[in-house]
């Protein structure tokens, strides 16, 4: 079982650019949730995915926005962006099991750093 | 809003003592997690502990839930280098989204 895989490991943008970072959950999850964890910080919840569609969302700008695919899979993309957006970002896969958080699974994370 | 607050933020004890740190919260949760990370890397589940428990045991590990005084405590008994990491507590608040704390640094001492 491979686990959670996240890609890529390290991402340099300018501002203005646009990212998409991916995610492949743990095998058997049908949840994925992204977070972005600033230096010194807590994760910060961006959202979930649940069926191929956003099931919640956190105080992020709609700048941030998300997919799931049909194999689970998920990508999570930034426009526009802006140098506070720097920070690793976790995906993290969990079985979807009576409407409250199980334990989630979380990948390494992906660097991104705009210059 | 910050739901969860670790404390203490940073924690330094030598190899083969006890840690405790401790995690509040403000409104009623389903459950609440504890979560470990190494040096900036993804996050490693440690322990669930439902809203109707008051304790959970894993290996070296001991959570309480006091849901009276909205508060949580992890306890890693004879600590070990490799415990040197951030701890993070996760709340699950009913009918909201999941929220971490900032964390607490714990540097074991050899």
């Amino acid at each position: 079982d491979a686990g959670v895989t996240q890609s890529p490991t390290h991402l340099i943008k300018t501002r203005g650019q646009q990212v998409t970072l991916r995610c492949s959950p743990k095998s058997g999850h049908d949840t994925v949730s992204w977070y972005q964890q600033a230096l010194g910080q807590g994760p910060q919840f961006i959202f979930q995915y649940y069926e191929e569609e956003e099931r919640q969302r956190g105080n992020f700008p709609d700048r941030f926005s998300g997919h799931q695919f049909p194999n689970y899979s998920s990508e999570l993309n930034v426009n526009a962006l802006l140098l506070g957006d720097s920070a690793l970002y976790l995906c993290a896969s969990s079985f979807s099991l009576g409407g409250s958080y199980n334990e989630q699974f979380f990948g390494p994370g992906t660097r991104l750093t705009v210059l | 809003s910050q739901q969860g607050e670790e404390d203490p933020q940073a924690l330094s004890i030598q190899e083969g003592e006890n840690a405790t740190m401790n995690c509040s919260y403000k409104t009623s949760i389903n459950n609440l997690q504890w979560y470990r990370q190494n040096s900036g890397r993804g996050l490693v589940h440690l322990i669930l502990i439902r809203s109707n428990e008051r304790e959970k045991h894993s290996g070296r590990l001991r959570v309480t839930l006091d849901t009276s005084k909205k508060s949580s405590s992890l306890l890693i008994t004879a600590s070990r280098a490799a415990d040197t990491a951030s701890y993070f507590c996760a709340t699950d608040p009913r009918d909201d989204k999941i929220i971490f704390g900032k964390g607490t640094r714990l540097h074991i001492l050899p």
